[in-house]
């Protein structure tokens, strides 16, 4: 069965400093794998994914992640935050045999001036 | 959320009522999905339809159905609502293929008291 792991419900970093938001998976065969984010009433946005090739993949507003095969992680990055940043961040995985989307239980990020 | 519609925003109930829930795209997507939003869980299947005429349950279907209506209209029904549907009801589309991405509308809160 798939799964996703956030490990931590809250980050908390300071405008200007570099943020990383953490997500495991676990899934048979190759894994899919999606970050979004959701600002307060709204619904989610998608950032970027990864599918295959490079395992550094590039995204929307200066976001960035990281595929890891070997310890079957996906963290989100971002060289510099924002205060405008600070919301709820999803990932998801879903299989190469296209099984629904998994979401994990989200990250809240606060980014403090 | 461009391209994905839902109706209404807000909905308080009474334990017991029924009401629909209804989803539009303009976007031409085959899948349609419907999520609950649930504090610290992320986002839960509840239906999908992989395309006009095909409906499937997903994690937590007990309590609702779904119609698809055409090729743009997705709509969820409570039959005989309960306080543990309390919730943020969330549409997405696409996300058909393995690598396909999924766009979100803007959600509705319901209230059930």
């Amino acid at each position: 069965a798939q799964s996703v792991a956030q490990p931590e419900d809250q980050v908390n970093v300071a405008e200007g400093n570099p943020l990383t938001v953490k997500c495991t998976y676990s899934v048979s065969g190759n894994p899919y794998l999606f970050w979004y984010v959701q600002y307060p009433n709204r619904g989610l946005q998608f950032l970027l994914k990864y599918i295959t090739g490079d395992n550094l993949v590039k995204g929307s507003y200066g976001f960035e992640a990281e595929f890891n095969k070997s310890q079957t992680s996906f963290h989100l990055k971002k060289p510099s935050a924002l205060v405008s940043d600070s919301a709820l961040y999803f990932c998801a995985v879903r299989g190469y045999y296209g099984q629904n989307f998994v979401f994990g239980p989200g990250t809240r990020l606060s980014v403090l001036p | 959320n461009a391209g994905v519609t839902q109706t209404p925003k807000f909905q308080v109930l009474k334990t017991g009522q029924s009401m629909t829930l209804q989803c539009a795209q303009d976007m031409n997507h085959n899948s349609m999905y419907w999520y609950r939003q649930d504090p610290g869980m992320g986002l839960r299947l509840i239906y999908y339809s992989a395309s006009e005429g095909t409906t499937d349950k997903g994690e937590v279907p007990n309590g609702y159905n779904v119609s698809r209506l055409n090729k743009r209209e997705f709509s969820l029904r409570l039959e005989s609502a309960a306080p543990s549907q309390t919730s943020v009801y969330f549409c997405a589309i696409g996300g058909g293929g393995a690598t396909e991405t999924q766009y979100f509308g803007p959600g509705t809160r319901l209230l059930v008291l």
